[in-house]
């Protein structure tokens, strides 16, 4: 069984705060990490998929970083704001099993003004 | 138009009834999904299709039927479920079955209750 855990289950910060959250997983086989931010009411909408050791990618104030080698993917988010409240879900999938993607529970994140 | 349209959006059942869920994409891709979101649990992959076969069944109860009649529909065929079975089930889509390779596009989801 495929273990995905994030860290924290949730998240309240101030408008303009900056923050991050954590996503582990297994290190072994590799093959992609996605990383996913879900709104109340509405679908999850991916942000990143990140397939390298030592991947960086960014979009907007959301950036994202991947260590495959210890198992890690971090996402910050710069000056956060209220529209960014949502849950962040991050899914991996290894090599064996690349059609398969398995998330971890998310971490809520509540912006106030 | 949205990439991937889910009807009904909330589904209230008993568990001697038989229902589907449908599932539509508009975005030209090969693969479709389905997952259940049950509260407090991360999201449970069940289905997989890819090109209308279904590449992945994973450990689901046969109370749970799925159809794929092209690459841009796909159903969930609901036949006496219990309570437990009462979740968010997701729709998603990607380009092709290798779903670490792309991400995935998620419909909003049906809301199911099992009375």
């Amino acid at each position: 069984i495929l273990n995905v855990e994030q860290s924290p289950q949730s998240l309240h910060v101030q408008e303009g705060d900056s923050t991050n959250f954590t996503c582990s997983f297994p290190s072994s086989n590799f093959y992609a990490l996605h990383w996913y931010r879900w709104e109340t009411a509405k679908s999850p909408e991916a942000l990143f998929v990140m397939t390298l050791n030592g991947d960086e990618k960014k979009k907007g104030r959301i950036s994202a970083t991947l260590n495959t080698k210890e198992g890690y993917s971090y996402l910050y988010i710069k000056g956060s704001q209220p529209e960014d409240s949502a849950t962040y879900l991050c899914a991996f999938a290894n090599t064996g099993t690349a059609s398969k993607l398995t998330f971890g529970t998310g971490t809520r994140l509540q912006v106030t003004l | 138009e949205t990439g991937v349209t889910q009807t009904p959006r909330h589904l209230v059942m008993g568990m001697t009834n038989k229902k589907s869920l449908k599932c539509e994409q508009h975005l030209g891709h090969n693969a479709m999904y389905w997952y259940k979101q049950s509260a407090k649990k991360p999201l449970e992959l069940m289905f997989v299709y890819s090109l209308e076969e279904r590449v992945e069944n994973n450990s689901v109860p046969s109370r749970f039927s799925p159809e794929c009649p092209n690459s841009s529909h796909l159903f969930l065929h609901l036949h006496t479920l219990q309570p437990e079975d009462s979740a968010l089930y997701l729709c998603a889509s990607s380009q092709d079955s290798l779903a670490g390779a792309g991400e995935l596009f998620f419909g909003e989801g049906s809301r199911l209750t099992v009375l």
